[in-house]
């Protein structure tokens, strides 16, 4: 199966400044890459979706990008707010199977005003 | 906006009880996903369910856990008997089908086992 790595640390940014968190994975390319965020005590919420031949999305202030050679994705939030502070997940699907998504363990951002 | 229900939202329960959690999803979503995450670990798939067939419970313990949708609709989770390690968010969430489309996520219920 797919090993995920997100940094277990947590992130705390200045308000105003871009915010990069990073996926890094193992094993096989995955056809696809998903981010969600998560609130405490709260489900996780789908951010955006990036596939192995897009080398980068946007929407708004957010913006993945894909690097299979690297076997890693990035994820920028620009112009960070307090209201960005949460955690980021990144998801892959799994070789096998029908189309099982991994998720990561997630990095915790905070943006401190 | 349409959304996954789940109930209930909290549920304290004795080691070796049984116990249950429900989720409906989101209208006219084929996929239905039951997850178990613990505090700072990301959400790990129980059971994965395309209409009302089982498609992945590979990290299902079969042995107290249960799941069923019987009608490809709604759908129900059932520990039984409940141990102390099974204390943690369990999270359900619907896609139109599999694989690359977005997940909706319920709420969660969080349980402890005393």
């Amino acid at each position: 199966s797919q090993k995920i790595e997100q940094n277990s640390e947590a992130l705390n940014i200045q308000e105003g400044k871009t915010a990069t968190l990073t996926c890094n994975y193992t094993n096989y390319s995955p056809a696809y890459l998903q981010w969600y965020r998560q609130d405490p005590g709260r489900g996780p919420v789908f951010l955006l979706l990036i596939r192995e031949n897009e080398k980068e999305k946007r929407k708004e202030r957010l913006k993945v990008t894909f690097d299979t050679t690297l076997k890693q994705s990035l994820f920028h939030i620009t112009a960070s707010q307090p209201a960005d502070s949460a955690t980021y997940l990144c998801a892959l699907p799994n070789s096998g199977g029908y189309q099982k998504v991994t998720f990561g363990t997630g990095t915790k951002l905070q943006v401190i005003p | 906006e349409a959304e996954v229900a789940q109930s209930p939202r909290y549920k304290i329960t004795e080691k070796s009880q049984a116990v249950a959690f429900w989720c409906d999803p989101i209208s006219g979503h084929a996929t239905l996903y039951w997850y178990r995450q613990i505090l700072g670990q990301g959400p790990e798939l129980l059971v994965q369910f395309q209409d009302e067939s089982v498609v992945d419970d590979s990290q299902l313990p079969k042995d107290r856990f249960s799941a069923e949708r019987l009608k490809g609709v709604d759908s129900t989770l059932k520990i039984q008997p409940a141990e102390l390690g099974d204390s943690a968010m369990y999270l359900c969430a619907s896609s139109f089908r599999g694989g690359s489309y977005e997940q909706y996520f319920g709420p969660g219920t969080r349980l402890t086992v005393t």
